[in-house]
């Protein structure tokens, strides 16, 4: 398996709801990281995860929650978002958070929150 | 973590090859450079990294010169389907960060 899966590809949520996104990839990759992305523009770091703990922060607003229960998954809790969270949520992971490895993305989930 | 900078955008024929370069002055020793290519509502995929000289793999070839002030992603007979924005990259060792710049995006035309 070669792949970094994101469930759902799209969501709708107000902006009272709670909702989670998935990520779940099984290449034995040991960081894991989210990615936010508005159109046409390039992807923002949020989150990196390594050896499953949290290693960096990019001044992310608390109503973005990230978890990573395992090596193989990560989620991001959504609470009380803003219409300007809008945008593609994407996943990502490498072997290692190291420069020498590459990172595969999923392909994203689609959020709109109204 | 070295500024990468890119033309805007690029446009192609099919069966032509397409040279998008990448300007990076302030790369630091233990930087590499890669690249990215990403399709409209897909996450980006990784097309080919490099430190110096010139590297290829069956998808591209990637010539860094001497100096590695810049680079140069060179896609050989493209097609339509390589109609995507093409991001460069420069990091280091010790950064546990991706960071991506403003991207070009090449439109191939048949």
């Amino acid at each position: 398996d070669t792949e970094v899966t994101q469930t759902p590809k799209h969501l709708v949520m107000g902006m009272t709801n709670k909702k989670s996104l998935k990520c779940e990839q099984h290449m034995g990759h040991r960081a894991m990281y989210w990615y936010k992305q508005k159109a046409k523009k390039p992807p923002e770091l949020m989150f990196v995860y390594s050896y499953e703990k949290l290693s960096i922060n990019e001044s992310v607003p608390s109503r973005f929650s990230p978890e990573c229960p395992n090596s193989s998954l990560l989620n991001l809790h959504l609470h009380a978002l803003q219409p300007e969270d809008s945008a593609l949520y994407l996943c990502a992971s490498s072997q290692d958070a190291g420069q020498n490895y590459g990172y595969t993305f999923g392909s994203g989930t689609r959020l709109t929150v109204v | 973590l070295a500024k990468t900078t890119q033309p805007i955008s690029m446009d192609s024929y099919e069966g032509q090859e397409v040279n998008i370069t990448c300007s990076h002055n302030n790369i630091a020793t233990n930087d590499y450079i890669t690249w990215y290519q990403q399709f409209p509502s897909q996450g980006p995929r990784f097309i080919i990294q490099g430190y110096k000289t010139k590297v290829t793999n069956e998808v591209a070839s990637l010539f860094i010169p001497a100096d590695r002030k810049s680079s140069t992603l060179s896609l050989p007979r493209v097609s339509l389907s390589d109609t995507a924005v093409y991001y460069c990259l420069a990091r280091g060792d010790s950064s546990y960060k991706l960071i991506f710049g403003s991207g070009t995006r090449l439109l191939v035309r048949p």
